[in-house]
């Protein structure tokens, strides 16, 4: 098993571009979720998916988009990149909780706005 | 909403000796699992311990255990006999069982002192 994976390792965008960072698990797990990485805040969930087709907010969601349309596939898409946004970007999955389950996360997208 | 405080920023314990890590939670929900993750500079992000909140019984795993006081909303982590390769950044983490939310402190980052 690859586990998770994310694409691009690294990225710098010029403010306003939009992209999709990409996030897929090979574990057949339901539950994938986005956080951002800053100095100081800790990890902070951005949105969270408990299956296919369907979605929720985080503690940080403005400014993204998710969709979840098939189970191992869930990419965060920056809109209009803004400085703010500068940070590195993890996905996790893990299985539901009647597993009292951990999550897996991928290595991360370290991203640059400026 | 749910919250988890690490309060913390940063520790240092000689190496051998044993150091104790805070996290305090607010929740109004009373299924869910806590749990402990290491963050070393390679940025991966590694399971250290887990609890279930409807276990009463303290989980330990090797040098690793906590001390969870349910009617607190604590859950502290001790780590016996240190080691070099323990110095990581450490993230107490909540994850609610009605939804599968799961949220993370702002971390300690906690240094071995040789």
């Amino acid at each position: 098993n690859a586990g998770v994976t994310q694409t691009p390792k690294f990225q710098v965008l010029k403010t306003g571009q939009s992209m999709t960072l990409q996030c897929a698990q090979d574990m057949n797990h339901e539950y994938m979720s986005w956080y951002r990485q800053d100095p100081g805040m800790g990890l902070r969930l951005i949105h969270y998916s408990v299956g296919a087709g369907i979605t929720d907010q985080g503690e940080v969601p403005n400014g993204y988009n998710v969709s979840r349309s098939t189970t191992e596939d869930f990419p965060l898409r920056l809109l209009s990149a803004a400085p703010s946004q500068t940070s590195v970007y993890f996905c996790a999955s893990s299985p539901p909780t009647g597993r009292a389950a951990e999550q897996y996360f991928g290595p991360g997208t370290r991203l640059t706005v400026t | 909403a749910q919250t988890v405080t690490q309060s913390q920023p940063e520790m240092s314990v000689q190496e051998a000796e044993t150091v104790t890590l805070s996290c305090t939670y607010d929740t109004s929900e009373s299924d869910y699992y806590l749990f402990w993750y290491k963050q070393p500079p390679s940025r991966q992000m590694i399971l250290v311990i887990r609890q279930e909140a409807y276990k009463q019984q303290n989980a330990t795993e090797n040098r690793f255990s906590v001390n969870f006081q349910k009617a607190a909303k604590s859950f502290s982590l001790k780590i016996s006999d240190s080691q070099l390769g323990d110095a990581a950044m450490y993230f107490c983490a909540y994850r609610r069982r009605r939804d599968d939310k799961i949220i993370f402190g702002k971390g300690t980052r906690l240094h071995i002192l040789p």
